[in-house]
């Protein structure tokens, strides 16, 4: 089945610099590649997504990029902000497949 | 829509006892996913439905964890008899089109078992 890893597992930066989380997965036959942030006591949160006939999607100040030759996609936040602080998860899923999640990357902005 | 419900918000139980977990998906979403989340294990798979029918238990991790749908506005999740590691965050997450599009989490139940 598929296996998803993301880095780094912890992150921090100083508040207006970039972040880049990185993920791979197993499965070629994933397509849909979403991120999900999630706020301390509350549930994941779709944020971008990205399906595999794209190679790049921006939303205002994150993107994300996939390479589907090196099964590697990546998440960038810019001009990060302290509301930005959370933790992030990846995930990769096929047709047939449930979404399958990384181990998450905690993400904090110093202000 | 007021999104995914889930209930309670936190669960204290003793080991041994029975444990039931709730969820109330989004009205109209036709897939509902139930998940574990662990600091070592991150977010795990549990079980998932396909209307209201079970289609894949296989990360459900032992017997003494079974799930139902038997209606397509709420779902169970429950522990006989639960243990201390079971202990972690359940999340209900549903769905409208498929498994690969955008899931709706709930706001996750915290269980603890002493």
């Amino acid at each position: 089945g598929e296996n998803v890893e993301q880095h780094p597992s912890t992150l921090s930066v100083q508040e207006g610099d970039s972040a880049v989380i990185k993920c791979t997965y197993s499965d070629s036959a994933s397509n849909y590649f979403p991120w999900y942030k999630q706020e301390l006591g509350k549930g994941p949160q779709l944020i971008i997504d990205i399906r595999s006939n794209v190679g790049e999607k921006k939303d205002q100040r994150i993107a994300v990029t996939l390479n589907k030759t090196a099964k590697h996609f990546s998440l960038h936040i810019t001009e990060t902000q302290p509301e930005d602080s959370a933790v992030y998860f990846c995930a990769a899923s096929s047709g047939n497949t449930p979404l399958v999640f990384g181990k998450g990357t905690r993400l904090s902005v110093i202000a | 829509d007021a999104g995914v419900i889930q209930s309670p918000r936190h669960e204290v139980t003793e080991m041994g006892q029975e444990v039931t977990l709730r969820c109330k998906p989004i009205s109209g979403h036709d897939y509902l996913f139930w998940y574990r989340q662990t600091m070592m294990r991150g977010l795990e798979l549990l079980i998932y439905f396909n209307n209201n029918v079970p289609i894949d238990d296989s990360g459900m991790p032992e017997d003494r964890f079974s799930a139902k749908m038997p209606n397509a506005s709420f779902s169970t999740l429950k522990i006989q008899p639960s243990e201390p590691r079971d202990s972690a965050v359940y999340f209900c997450a549903s769905s409208l089109f498929g498994k690969n599009t955008e899931a709706f989490f709930g706001q996750g139940t915290r269980l603890t078992v002493v």
